[in-house]
């Protein structure tokens, strides 16, 4: 079993919908959470950083980590065709190292 | 520079073949990290610098794998004896110190075929 399990999709949701993406983790060491975005044939570029358990928004955006069911979520609100891409949950064990756990990824896509 | 940058984008080699892949991280960024991504995966942790050295090589798949790091600054990749399962992208990441609440800028990538 993965350490991050994260449901690869993909979801098609229309223009303006609410989207929910999620993902579970085994290690309740983790205490750093984000969520990148990975547009085609490009790095991943960070889009949410949480610590610990919490709410954190940003704009159209936000994520939530519930460590004691060991879930996070990223919320995208008025959803836009621009948001299509692959988005990748992220964890860090530890402050002392960047290395991170990645989720699969799930690939969105937003139609007009 | 302005961001990460890795060569060369794509390669294509013959089973057998080294390779070496090469990330240009951001200027002043002392840790650096090299993942894979392989198809319909997530990324794959491979290796963690803290200026030139590595104090986490435990994703390193096997001893095919190595990577070095000069001047605290630019790294190499090395895969000897390429094996089709060692097809993937290749991604590099840069932060400013290393520690776990910091932003990883990631390069473009370098996209290994291996026939």
């Amino acid at each position: 079993q993965k350490e991050v399990e994260q449901d690869p999709g993909p979801l098609s949701v229309p223009e303006g919908a609410i989207v929910s993406l999620n993902c579970t983790y085994s290690n309740s060491a983790f205490q750093y959470f984000m969520w990148y975005r990975q547009y085609s044939r490009k790095g991943p570029e960070l889009l949410m950083y949480t610590y610990s358990s919490g709410n954190k928004e940003d704009g159209r955006f936000t994520a939530q980590v519930d460590k004691s069911s060991k879930y996070i979520s990223l919320f995208i609100r008025d959803s836009q065709p621009s948001d299509s891409a692959t988005y990748l949950c992220a964890m860090s064990p530890s402050s002392n190292t960047g290395k991170l756990i990645f989720g699969q990824g799930t690939t969105l896509q937003v139609k007009p | 520079g302005a961001g990460v940058s890795q060569s060369p984008s794509n390669k294509v080699t013959e089973k057998g073949k080294d390779v070496e892949l090469r990330c240009d991280p951001i200027s002043g960024h002392t840790a650096l990290y090299w993942y894979r991504q392989s198809l319909g995966q997530g990324l794959e942790f491979l290796i963690y610098f803290q200026g030139n050295s590595a104090p986490d090589k435990s994703g390193l798949p096997s001893d095919r794998f190595s990577a070095e790091r000069t001047g605290g600054s630019v790294s190499t990749l090395t895969i000897q004896r390429t094996q089709q399962e060692d097809s993937a992208v290749y991604l590099c990441a840069s932060s400013r110190t290393g520690t776990g609440q910091e932003t990883q800028y990631f390069g473009p990538g370098t996209r290994l075929l291996v026939l």
